[in-house]
């Protein structure tokens, strides 16, 4: 079975200064990896994804995430906060293939970064 | 272009009463998805739809859930004699879908629906 954990709830940094959200999974296959953003009130949004290919993703907005399968780390990172980066991020892990074709994506609880001036 | 679009935005209704949730795909996808994000939870995964066929329901918690997509496009998911703890966010995603690699896809969500149930 595959599962996420966001080790933490709430995240709090000063704009300029470099973001860290941690992201661990636990998955029986080669798992793909997603991270989203929710911004209030606005539907989710992919910032990156791993598939197998590179491990060090990049993805929108300066984010990036490196896919770490020894320690299974999906971390995402961002080497300067912006006000505009306050939101709820969510790591997402998917291995399984539904019946039919398709993708079950498990999400993580969510890490709200708050981001201060 | 247009993105996944979800009606109503917000509904508030009473223990008990039928309601019915719509989402709209993007134009040509072909694969959608319904998930369910209760507050200060991730979303999880409900039905999957391959056309116009649910291919897969394992994640509705109960048979008062049901989603038909009798077309192929819009979706609607439907839950009788609601109850409190169905209140929650429900959201719709879709993708291209019809490839051999959908596991690795990124879905489109759309803005979700919040539902109330007094």
């Amino acid at each position: 079975a595959q599962s996420v954990t966001q080790l933490d709830s709430h995240v709090s940094v000063s704009e300029g200064t470099p973001v860290l959200l941690r992201c661990n999974y636990s998955s029986s296959y080669s798992p793909s990896l997603f991270w989203y953003v929710q911004h209030p009130n606005k539907g989710l949004q992919l910032l990156l994804k791993y598939t197998s290919a590179a491990t060090l993703v990049k993805g929108i907005n300066g984010f990036e995430a490196e896919f770490k399968k020894s320690e299974t780390s999906f971390h995402l990172t961002k080497p300067s906060a912006h006000m505009s980066d306050a939101a709820e991020y969510f790591c997402v892990v998917s291995d399984r293939v539904l019946t039919g074709g398709g993708n079950k994506l498990t999400f993580g609880t969510g890490t709200q970064l708050k981001v201060e001036l | 272009g247009a993105g996944v679009s979800q009606t109503p935005s917000n509904k508030v209704t009473e223990k008990g009463k039928y309601v019915e949730l719509r989402c709209d795909p993007i134009s040509g996808h072909t694969a959608l998805y319904w998930y369910r994000q209760s507050l200060g939870q991730g979303p999880e995964f409900l039905i999957y739809f391959q056309g116009t066929g649910a291919a897969d329901d394992s994640g509705l918690p109960n048979d008062r859930f049901f989603a038909v997509r009798p077309e192929g496009s819009v979706s609607t998911l439907k839950i009788q004699r609601t109850e409190r703890g169905d209140s929650a966010v429900y959201l719709c995603a879709s993708t291209p879908g019809g490839s051999r690699t959908q596991y690795t896809d990124t879905q489109y969500f759309g803005p979700g629906t919040r539902l109330t149930v007094l």
